[in-house]
């Protein structure tokens, strides 16, 4: 079954530095999302990504954070300027024509120190 | 009115019991309730959905009920195994938006 992968699982990063979190979504899936779950809290949708360009985001996702599609497969999430409470698991997602279900990778568990 | 409200935080039930977790929601122009099954170091993955022209929809052990005029919707575990032992999120998003809002999710123990 295909899968939404997320690389890498676990990135521990110097508070103030750049980090980019990384996603394979599903082949042919055309909607993108990114989410984040703090420790033991719900999760919490960042941004969706449609066409090259963000279609919705939320409060969280200030000039902080920016996203990409560098190529045909991948889609990114940058963090400029980390700060401590970055710290959380980053959730990508992906869904096909009819924008939902939506299908979550394994997350990357951002450490920010 | 964004919210979705997810009880309990918490649920130990014995191997073949029901298990019963409920959600409810503000928000008139949700149209899309997905439950997601989540194991520990996991990504959360889809277990069941439904619209709110259906009262009810059950697929295998799994079945959501959904009341439309008290806007609350559960998930009902038929005969729940230790292998169901997991966090399970309700969740809501609006017709034609994207964005998913979650419960703060149910810790669910199966006793063998």
């Amino acid at each position: 079954e295909p899968e939404v992968t997320q690389t890498p699982s676990h990135q521990v990063t110097q508070m103030g530095q750049e980090v980019i979190l990384r996603c394979v979504p599903i082949s042919n899936h055309l909607y993108f999302y990114w989410y984040r779950q703090i420790l033991g809290q719900k999760v919490e949708f960042l941004v969706s990504f449609y066409n090259n360009e963000i279609s919705e985001k939320s409060e969280i996702f200030d000039d902080q954070f920016s996203v990409e599609r560098p190529d045909g497969s991948n889609f990114t999430l940058k963090i400029r300027s980390t700060k401590l409470e970055d710290s959380a698991m980053y959730f990508c997602a992906s869904s096909g024509q009819g924008v939902q279900p939506q299908h979550f990778g394994d997350g990357t568990r951002l450490s920010i120190l | 009115q964004q919210q979705v409200k997810q009880s309990p935080q918490s649920l130990i039930v014995q191997k073949g019991g029901i298990s019963i977790i409920n959600c409810a929601y503000e928000n008139t122009a949700f149209d899309y309730f997905p439950w997601y099954q989540q194991f520990p170091g996991k990504g959360p993955a889809l277990l069941i959905a439904i619209r709110p022209d259906v009262s009810e929809k059950k697929e295998g052990r799994f079945t959501i009920s959904f009341n439309k005029s008290a806007k609350q919707f559960s998930l009902h575990i038929m005969d729940s195994q230790p292998g169901d032992s997991a966090t399970y999120f309700c969740a809501a998003s609006k017709a034609g938006a994207q964005k998913l809002v979650f419960g703060q999710g149910t810790r669910l123990t199966i006793n063998p």
